[in-house]
């Protein structure tokens, strides 16, 4: 079964400083998406970047980019110029390819942004 | 503005109550998945709907639970007999596209008292 690791319980950043959150995947399987979601407040999950696994270039998305590394199975999201916005837990979420089917999530990452 | 709207935004019950979540979808997917999230935890897959049916379930999605799309637009979570255990965030979410991405609507919270 696949599993999602986020290391990371919490984190910190400064305004306007970048941060990195990490996140590790374990599969036997070779065709995958791999997601970064943002969980502020409100509770609501929005969709932040997503990565097919079939592609080496790394995927990015205005402030926010990520770090994949397939034969290490790492997933990190670096963000760049961080706002008080940024705040909230970041969920990495893994899907096989081979279905239509569930996301697997890990426990999140809590970001902090000082001001 | 949400993928896909949910109702209520909060429902308190008593335990052993039945509970009907209600998703809605803003324009016609096929493919509908609900999760639950226990305040603090992961967020865990339910069960995936494609095309009226059921598609895939996790062990938590027991003969507790159950789906459906009566009026082929509204989806819904049915939890008979609720316990405490079943607060938690519930979240629809969308399929889109040949990567099937997932769009989640605003949840719902559910207190078991």
């Amino acid at each position: 079964a696949q599993t999602v690791t986020q290391s990371q319980p919490e984190m910190s950043v400064q305004e306007a400083e970048t941060v990195t959150l990490s996140c590790t995947y374990d599969t036997s399987e070779s065709d995958y998406y791999l997601f970064w979601y943002k969980q502020p407040p409100s509770r609501q999950m929005i969709l932040v970047i997503r990565q097919e696994a079939y592609k080496q270039q790394n995927a990015t998305e205005n402030r926010f980019s990520v770090n994949f590394q397939k034969a290490a199975k790492s997933f990190s999201l670096k963000i760049s110029d961080s706002q008080l916005g940024d705040a909230a837990m970041y969920f990495c979420a893994y899907r096989s390819a081979l279905s239509q089917g569930n996301l697997i999530f890990g426990k999140g990452t809590k970001l902090s942004v000082k001001p | 503005e949400p993928e896909v709207t949910q109702t209520p935004s909060h429902q308190v019950t008593q335990m052993g109550q039945e509970v009907i979540l209600r998703c809605v979808p803003i324009s016609n997917h096929l493919y509908f998945y609900w999760y639950r999230q226990i305040l603090g935890q992961k967020v865990e897959f339910l069960v995936s709907f494609y095309n009226n049916e059921i598609s895939e379930k996790s062990e938590i999605f027991d003969d507790q639970f159950s789906v459906e799309r009566p009026d082929g637009s509204n989806f819904t979570l049915k939890i008979r007999s609720t316990k405490l255990e079943d607060s938690a965030m519930y979240f629809c979410a969308r399929g889109q596209g040949a990567r099937n991405e997932q769009f989640f609507g605003p949840g719902t919270r559910l207190t078991v008292l």
